[in-house]
């Protein structure tokens, strides 16, 4: 079955503009989750969509947000881009979150801000 | 809140070594705990889990043992390939995944 799919890939983005970064889970699978990977702070989790509502939240600034869709397909949208917005976001999803069979983790999106 | 502490790296070993990776957990109850792995430009995998006390995750030649009275969840491989070389996650999880600060390992060949 195929896995998790986030796209783009790779976005390079100019300071103040905003970006939409989107993920489709394993067909099945209800939750999805997000997270921030940088070199400094590591991985670091944004937050969570269970059935298109928000179910956890990581202490990110609110310029960060997310949906969720009846497909289960989720978006994640940064707003006013800073320079150490720069990251791999990488998106996971399980089929309840709540399992105990861990994330299956997609490829990531690569955001550079400039 | 729940933390996870896992041995820095670099670590560099030559084919065929054993592995050790530390990893120790602070955590209320019992949580899941899980190792991951990250190959260059790529996402995580689940290499591992174990959910409860005593449990023996293995996968691929990797194995970790979950240690409640140490709080530990130390990876081990009895001889590393050049193709072992990734970064590791120790994680564990109560209403979400938290992971270390990953340790990346090198195999010389």
């Amino acid at each position: 079955k195929a896995g998790v799919t986030q796209t783009p890939r790779y976005l390079i983005k100019t300071r103040g503009q905003q970006v939409t970064l989107s993920c489709s889970p394993i067909s099945g699978h209800r939750s999805v989750s997000w997270y921030q990977q940088t070199p400094g702070q590591g991985l670091q989790f944004l937050f969570e969509y269970f059935s298109e509502t928000q179910r956890n939240k990581g202490n990110f600034p609110g310029r960060f947000s997310g949906r969720q869709f009846s497909n289960s397909r989720s978006e994640m949208n940064v707003s006013t881009l800073e320079l150490g917005d720069s990251a791999l976001y990488l998106c996971a999803s399980s089929l309840s979150g709540l399992d105990l069979g861990g994330y299956t983790f997609g490829s990531g999106t690569r955001l550079t801000v400039v | 809140g729940d933390s996870v502490t896992q041995m820095e790296g670099p670590v560099t070993l030559s084919e065929e070594a054993f592995l050790t990776i530390n990893c120790t957990y602070t955590a209320t109850g019992y949580p899941s705990l899980f190792w991951y792995v990250q190959y260059p430009g790529e996402g995580l995998q689940l290499l591992l889990k174990a959910t409860k006390a005593d449990d023996k995750g293995s996968n691929k030649g990797f194995e970790a043992t979950y240690r409640k009275e140490t709080t530990s969840f130390h990876l081990e491989k009895g001889s590393v390939q050049v193709s072992d070389s990734a970064v590791y996650f120790c994680a564990t999880r109560d209403d979400k995944i938290i992971f270390g600060k990953g340790t990346r390992l090198h195999i010389l060949p």
